[in-house]
């Protein structure tokens, strides 16, 4: 099955510098990247995807890169804020599947 | 609105006692699941249905039974309570959209059953 490995598991960055989370999987028909974020407390919450046709998505501070050759994607987060903290997940799932394959989560502190 | 509800938030169990933790979720979705969240690792699928009247087992089963009992519903219940289920708990629902070829599984998560089995 899908193994999903996510790197690191806590990173601790300064308010106003980026973040990077690093997510590789092993099944190369996956084809759908979601990134899940869990506040203190609660559910994960998704906060943004991407489909194996595009290599980049943005959405205002946040970004996922997805390099399929390498079965690699990422997260990255510029000019964090104290709200960023919180765990991230990122999961890989295939075409026409029910289920997300997770990984492990990075703790993300943002020290004012 | 209330999206995913699980009940209870909290539950202290003692070894071989059994519960059901509940879930529903409003949002007219086909697909459920439940995971367990343990430190640093992640999210691990129980069960899931991904329709009413069906189930499948997860990546961890084991010590674990499902119930769908309609649409909304989907219910996780530990027959035998061991402490290494100490953990907490989500149930997610998702409906499956897809766009052409490629598909988005989003899930919706409820907030969550801490479970302490002593």
């Amino acid at each position: 099955g899908e193994n999903v490995e996510q790197h690191p598991s806590t990173l601790s960055v300064q308010e106003g510098d980026s973040a990077v989370i690093k997510c590789t999987y092993s099944d190369s028909a996956s084809n759908y990247f979601p990134w899940y974020k869990q506040e203190l407390g609660k559910g994960p919450q998704l906060i943004i995807d991407i489909r194996s046709n595009v290599g980049e998505k943005k959405d205002q501070r946040i970004a996922v890169t997805l390099n399929k050759t390498a079965k690699h994607f990422s997260l990255h987060i510029t000019e964090t804020q104290p709200e960023d903290s919180a765990v991230y997940f990122c999961a890989a799932s295939k075409a026409a599947g029910n289920k997300l394959t997770f990984g492990g989560g990075t703790r993300v502190l943002v020290k004012p | 609105n209330a999206g995913v509800t699980q009940t209870p938030k909290f539950q202290v169990l003692k070894t071989g006692q059994s519960m059901t933790l509940q879930c529903a979720q409003d949002m007219n979705h086909n697909s459920m699941y439940w995971y367990r969240q343990d430190p640093g690792m992640g999210l691990r699928l129980i069960y899931y249905s991904a329709s009413e009247g069906t189930t499948d087992k997860g990546e961890v089963p084991n010590g674990y039974n499902v119930s769908r009992l309609n649409k909304r519903e989907f219910s996780l219940r530990l027959e035998s309570a061991a402490p290494s289920q100490t953990s907490v708990y989500f149930c997610a629902s998702s409906d499956f959209w897809t766009g052409g070829r490629l598909a988005k599984n989003i899930q919706y998560f409820g907030a969550g059953t801490r479970l302490s089995v002593l």
